[in-house]
Formats: structure tokens, sequence, C-alpha cells
């Protein structure tokens, strides 16, 4: 089993649209969660981080974090064709100090 | 307003080859990391530093090495270029991993080719 698992899509949403991408962990101690998101030919860059159950909003980005199901998503409100990018999901287990990523999801906001 | 530098952008190997990635950073961070992305897929870990003179194995060390003499630098050594290491490479640092403030910085990549 992987720890961290995405669904690599791609996700194809109308401008305008919620976007729900999600993941799942297999390390049931994790702590520290986060999205990035990538262009194509470019580095990650952070667009959310979550550490306790429930939700958190920073503008248009929602995460939401369930660790009795080891489940974390983001939420893209009012997509933008400029939200168009692959989304990482990463994860800091509970002994570790190694950042894992997931596969990615590939995120297509149709103008 | 340099944070995490990485050197070359883009190199061609032969098989066979040695060489070395170079990877600094600006921003007196303690952890420092060097990930490859293959194409279409996530990030994997190759190795990480706590600190200066403390190195480990992430998911997928073998067929490079590391070092970690100061806090700045953080080479990543590849031996004997293989096809299979054909790919990007992201170096990352990190002031801490604590549960909060753990904002990880991504240099722009290498990409590495091995014909």
């Amino acid at each position: 089993q992987k720890e961290v698992e995405q669904n690599s899509g791609p996700l194809s949403v109308p401008e305008g649209a919620i976007a729900s991408l999600n993941c799942t962990y297999s390390d049931r101690g994790s702590q520290s969660f986060f999205w990035y998101r990538q262009y194509s030919g470019k580095s990650p860059e952070l667009i959310m981080s979550i550490y306790s159950n429930g939700d958190k909003e920073d503008g248009r980005f929602t995460a939401q974090l369930n660790k009795a199901s080891q489940y974390v998503s983001l939420l893209i409100r009012d997509s933008q064709p400029s939200d168009s990018a692959t989304y990482l999901c990463a994860v800091i287990g509970d002994s570790s100090y190694k950042l894992i990523f997931g596969s990615g999801t590939r995120l297509l906001v149709r103008p | 307003n340099a944070g995490v530098t990485q050197t070359p952008k883009f190199r061609i190997l032969k098989i066979g080859q040695s060489m070395t990635l170079q990877c600094a950073q600006d921003m007196n961070h303690n952890y420092m990391y060097w990930y490859r992305q293959d194409p279409g897929m996530g990030l994997k870990l190759i190795y990480y530093s706590v600190g200066a003179g403390i190195t480990d194995k992430g998911e997928v060390p073998n067929g490079y090495n590391v070092s970690r003499s100061t806090t700045e630098d953080f080479p990543l050594r590849l031996e004997l270029a293989a096809p299979s290491q054909t790919s990007v490479y992201f170096c990352a640092s990190s002031y801490s991993q604590g549960r909060t403030g753990n904002t990880i910085y991504f240099g722009e990549g290498s990409w590495l080719t091995v014909v």
C-alpha cells in the first residue's frame, strides 16, 4: 500500500465550479498534512497546511482533515482556468522527518 | 532573495558517468531534502538531512549519495549514472519539522537525462 494515495485524474471542472481533490494516507500517526500546486515544468508551491481535524479555509481554498478516516481533501471554490495544475498531497508521519508525497491529481478547469 | 538554489538546471550524462547536483540555501534552514520526480508522477524522497553532519535515506536512495558538511549546502552525488535516473531533481529546505510553521521551500529543479 502506498503511503499517500491520490487519484491521478484528470479532474475536469467548468470555470466557476467547486473542484474537490482527495488524498488518503496509511500512517495513522501522521500529524502534518500539506497541499502543493505544481504547474508543468515548475517546482511545487505550498497552498495549504493542516494539522487538526476539521476544515481550514484560506481564500478560495479549504483543506479538510479527518484523521479517523485517514483522509485529507482540498476544495477549490470558484475554480479558474489558472487553477489548472497538478495538486500534490504530502504528509509527515508521526515518528519521521520525511515529507512523503502522493502522485498528484491533475486538475483541468474549462473556460 | 535567493532561497534554494540548484545547479545545474539541465544536464545530459552518459551511462556510467558521475556527477554532483549542487544545492544551497541561504535561509539558515536545518532541514534539507532531495526529491526526484519522474514524468507524470509525484515526488519521491531520495535523501534528507536534519542538520549539518546528519543525513538519512528516503524512499529511493539507491544509486545516490549525499553529504551535509555545512548548514547551507546539500549536494547529491550520482556515482554510476543509469537511464533509470533520468528525472527532474528538486532540492528543498525547511526551518523545522514541527507541527506548525513547516513551510518547505523548493528549488527550481534540475533536469537530468542519462543516455
